[in-house]
């Protein structure tokens, strides 16, 4: 199975701040991966897939890199709704995989 | 807009079978480019897959949990089941079901709400 990795686990971070979240994949999936956002008590939001492609409706802001193993989900200018959890997911092939998650908090 | 929904008991006892059902509108779910999918998320945890159906009934399950998980399609319903056999307090989690998008979006593009189950006696 694909082991997903991300880091840091908590990212303590202010409004306005640039946020760089990493996630990284056990062995090479090209660029088959996507980000999710989980605000609390909400069901998880897909924001990127393929690696760096925006979900509809998703603001300018999300934007992702990386291919192979090594993934990056980047936020511009934090905006206080986008603090919340992050997750990646692998789904190169089955079983689909999800890392454990970084939680991004207003310092 | 498609919709999805989570119905089932909120609460099962040890041993017994956790059931729950997710209903879509808003969309068919015979499609070729979408496999619809059960993740669940224990409380204060992050998410696990447990598994996905194709609308023909194709599967693939979590190997972690596969000899106790079968999971159904009923397109003349517009429905997909989760059934979890022998639970334990382990099992305990909020249930999402997912519909995970092959072609346009490649990823799990909409999502109910979540149904909490808990395993209690």
């Amino acid at each position: 199975d694909i082991v997903m990795t991300q880091s840091p686990a908590t990212l303590s971070l202010s409004p306005g701040e640039r946020a760089t979240l990493s996630c990284r994949a056990s062995r090479s999936i090209s660029t088959y991966m996507a980000w999710y956002q989980q605000r609390p008590g909400q069901a998880p939001r897909l924001l990127i897939f393929d690696a760096s492609k925006r979900a509809p409706g998703i603001p300018a802001r999300f934007s992702g890199s990386g291919s192979g193993t090594d993934f990056t989900l980047t936020i511009t200018s934090l905006d206080p709704e986008d603090f919340a959890v992050y997750y990646c997911q692998s789904r190169v092939t089955w079983p689909r995989t999800f890392g454990q998650g970084t939680r991004l908090e207003i310092k | 807009q498609l919709q999805l929904q989570e119905s089932g008991p909120g609460l099962v006892k040890p041993s017994e079978t956790l059931s729950v059902t997710c209903s879509v509108s808003g969309g068919s779910i015979s499609s070729s480019h979408f496999y619809w999918t059960w993740i669940r998320q224990p409380p204060g945890k992050g998410l696990e897959w447990i598994g996905s159906v194709f609308y023909t009934g194709t599967t693939n399950y979590n190997a972690s949990l596969e000899s106790r998980v079968t999971i159904s399609v009923d397109t003349s319903k517009n429905q997909f089941s989760l059934k979890l056999t022998s639970v334990s307090a382990a099992d305990t989690a909020l249930y999402y079901c997912a519909r995970d998008d092959s072609y346009d979006y490649p990823g799990f593009d909409h999502w109910g709400p979540g149904i909490l189950v808990t395993v209690s006696s």
